[in-house]
This record gives structure tokens, C-alpha cells and sequence, in this order.
């Protein structure tokens, strides 16, 4: 079974402040995806990475996947309110089911004014 | 509006009771999923189907049966709901080149057995 480990589970910070999330695993990963999701809502795509190494940014957001594809990490530069939601990683197998997402157990985000 | 839509957006409902849950996509995807997201926040997978066909099924009770009437709709029915099933259930879908494109998700359908 592939598990991925998201630390930290919560996090309170001030706005203006950087974090960073992070995104584990001893398994490899074909395809490592981020979302979010705010309350009442289903979790919404903000970026999928597949190759080892890569960096893709969104914003405020960067995110990056491992050489290894074993982890990944999302950076937020200057947290707004707006960004308070929780954040969940999630994997497609590699050499396994590719319909199959695993999903960490997500980092509960709060951005306070 | 594109979109994965599910419903009802609320169900309370007595033990024992049988009860469905609808899920719709009009984004064309030919995978559908169910997930289910526990009170811990944690996202479990339930079933799959690509175009009809069922290709996941996790250890689930064989109380929950899923039905796809079409490649467009994913229904779950749960027989004897038990207080263990309260939890927030999710519909998904993802085009036929698989989960790496992304899931889009329904905005959910939270499950009270009282």
C-alpha cells in the first residue's frame, strides 16, 4: 500500500508570513498532484508534477516534486487569508492502478489578518 | 456550467435505513470515483469506473454497491446504514488518460446515521 505522509498536520500563521508544506512517502510516484479545499467544498486541483525534479509555480505557490518522486513540497511566499484551506497531496502509482489516487491526510492551513 | 454535481448535499437518515446518493459529470471524463473523506479530513477511495466498467473496489462492505448507468453517472447505494457510515462521500471524475490530468470533484454529500 502506498502511503504519503503530509506534515504539518496544522498551521496557524500571520499573513504576510512564507510556509511550507511537505509531502512524503517511500514509494514512488508517477504523477504527484496538490489541492485544496475549503469547507463545504470538494478538494479543486491547483497542480499536478510527474517529473522528478520539476517546479512549477502558481502565483504565490510553488511546488515542487522530488528527484527521486518519493516527495513533494508547496511553498506559499506572503500567505493571504484567501489561501486558508486545507491542503492535500496526492499520488498515482507508479507500475500500479493509474486510476488510483492516494491522498495524504492533508495540512489544515489557517492564514489569520 | 462544467461541472461534477452531486446530490443530495445533505442526508440524515435513521440505522437501518437504505439510501442513494446521485452523482452526475458533464465534462466528458470516462472515469468516475467514490470517495470517502472521514472526520478526520482523510480521502479514502471507494470504487471506480471507466466507462461503465467497475476497476477499483476497495475493501468496502458489500452493503455499499455502486451503479453507473452510463459513462456520465455514478450512483451509490449504501443497504443498512450503520452510524460508521456518517461521513462526507465524494464524486470524481478524470479523463480516460487516468487520474494524472487531476480528479474534479462534486462538492459532496455529508451522511448523518443517527
Amino acid at each position: 500500500t502506498q502511503l504519503l505522509e503530509q506534515s504539518p498536520q496544522f498551521l496557524s500563521i500571520q499573513e504576510g508570513e512564507n510556509l511550507t508544506v511537505y509531502c512524503n512517502s517511500s514509494s514512488v510516484f508517477s504523477s504527484l498532484q496538490w489541492y485544496r479545499q475549503e469547507p463545504g467544498e470538494g478538494p479543486v486541483l491547483l497542480v499536478t508534477v510527474v517529473t522528478g525534479g520539476e517546479v512549477k509555480k502558481l502565483k504565490r505557490l510553488t511546488f515542487q516534486f522530488g528527484d527521486a518522486r518519493k516527495d513533494s513540497s508547496l511553498h506559499i511566499t506572503a500567505a493571504q487569508p484567501g489561501d486558508t484551506g486545507l491542503y492535500l497531496c496526492a499520488g498515482t502509482g507508479s507500475g500500479g492502478s493509474n486510476y488510483k489516487l492516494t491522498f495524504g491526510k492533508g495540512t489544515l492551513l489557517t492564514v489569520n489578518p | 456550467d462544467t461541472a461534477v454535481s452531486q446530490t443530495p448535499k445533505y442526508l440524515v437518515t435513521q440505522m437501518g435505513n437504505d439510501k442513494s446518493i446521485k452523482c452526475e459529470q458533464n465534462l466528458g471524463h470516462d472515469t468516475m470515483y467514490w470517495y470517502k473523506q472521514d472526520s478526520k479530513k482523510f480521502l479514502k477511495i471507494m470504487f471506480s469506473y471507466n466507462n461503465k466498467e467497475l476497476i477499483i473496489n476497495e475493501t468496502v462492505p458489500n452493503r455499499f454497491s455502486p451503479k453507473s448507468p452510463d459513462k456520465a453517472h455514478l450512483n451509490l447505494h449504501i443497504n443498512s446504514l450503520e452510524l460508521g457510515d456518517s461521513a462526507v462521500y465524494f464524486c470524481a471524475s478524470s479523463p480516460n488518460s487516468g487520474p494524472r490530468r487531476g480528479y474534479t470533484f462534486g462538492s459532496g454529500t455529508r451522511l448523518t446515521v443517527v
